[in-house]
């Protein structure tokens, strides 16, 4: 198994409040990805990375900043956190970008 | 724009019985396609891939799946399944140069 870890793995936040996750990969991937998983959507790309300081937007970014100061973290953050924000969160690392991502164990969010 | 369909929400079978599970793709240039199973309360493992080659894929569990560009399908099938098998099953397509759309999952339930 690829070493993935997300942390927290569950949480529990108020409307309003800031909301970090984080991910640490011990693979030393170059890419990294942030996912949410909602029923009836899938998986959906919130953001990703190809490079320590280099991110980049995917389909549901709004709402979500992300920092990769260092290859093997990448951290997400709910700016101002939201009821439609609750879900379950996966981190993905990929070796090339283009072929097998591994994913995290997932961090469920509630926001009350 | 690539997307992916997975045309069966749930899929109910009996133990032992055969299964398919449909997924289209559309994408204008070559494709890099996945399956992933999620088994619950846990992250997404990878079942198995097509990037070039034969267009019979084998994968883990004793599951496979077939490439056909014609139709611009990637079904999963297994002759028996298991009720260990209970799982959701997600189709992806890449999108170059580094990135994958997923579809939005098939519950597969496995009965006795």
């Amino acid at each position: 198994d690829a070493g993935i870890t997300q942390s927290p793995r569950h949480k529990v936040t108020e409307t309003g409040t800031p909301v970090t996750l984080r991910c640490h990969q011990t693979e030393n991937h170059r890419y990294m990805y942030w996912y949410r998983q909602d029923p009836g959507h899938g998986l959906r790309l919130i953001h990703y990375s190809y490079g320590v300081k280099d991110t980049d937007k995917g389909e549901v970014s709004d709402g979500y900043s992300v920092s990769r100061s260092k290859t093997e973290d990448f951290l997400l953050t709910l700016e101002s956190a939201t009821s439609s924000q609750t879900s379950v969160y996966f981190c993905a690392i990929s070796r090339t970008g283009r072929e097998t991502q591994y994913f995290g164990p997932g961090t469920r969010l509630l926001v009350l | 724009a690539q997307s992916v369909t997975q045309l069966d929400s749930q899929v109910p079978v009996f133990e032992e019985a055969p299964v398919e599970l449909r997924c289209n793709y559309s994408s204008s240039v070559s494709v890099y396609l996945f399956w992933y199973v999620q088994y619950p309360n846990q992250g997404l493992q990878l079942l198995l891939k097509y990037l070039s080659g034969s267009t019979l894929v084998k994968g883990i569990n004793g599951f496979e799946a077939e490439f056909n560009k014609s139709q611009t399908s990637f079904h999963l099938r297994k002759p028996s399944v298991h009720i260990s098998d209970t799982a959701e099953y997600f189709c992806a397509v890449s999108i170059y140069p580094d990135k994958l759309i997923f579809g939005t999952g098939t519950r597969l339930q496995v009965f006795p």
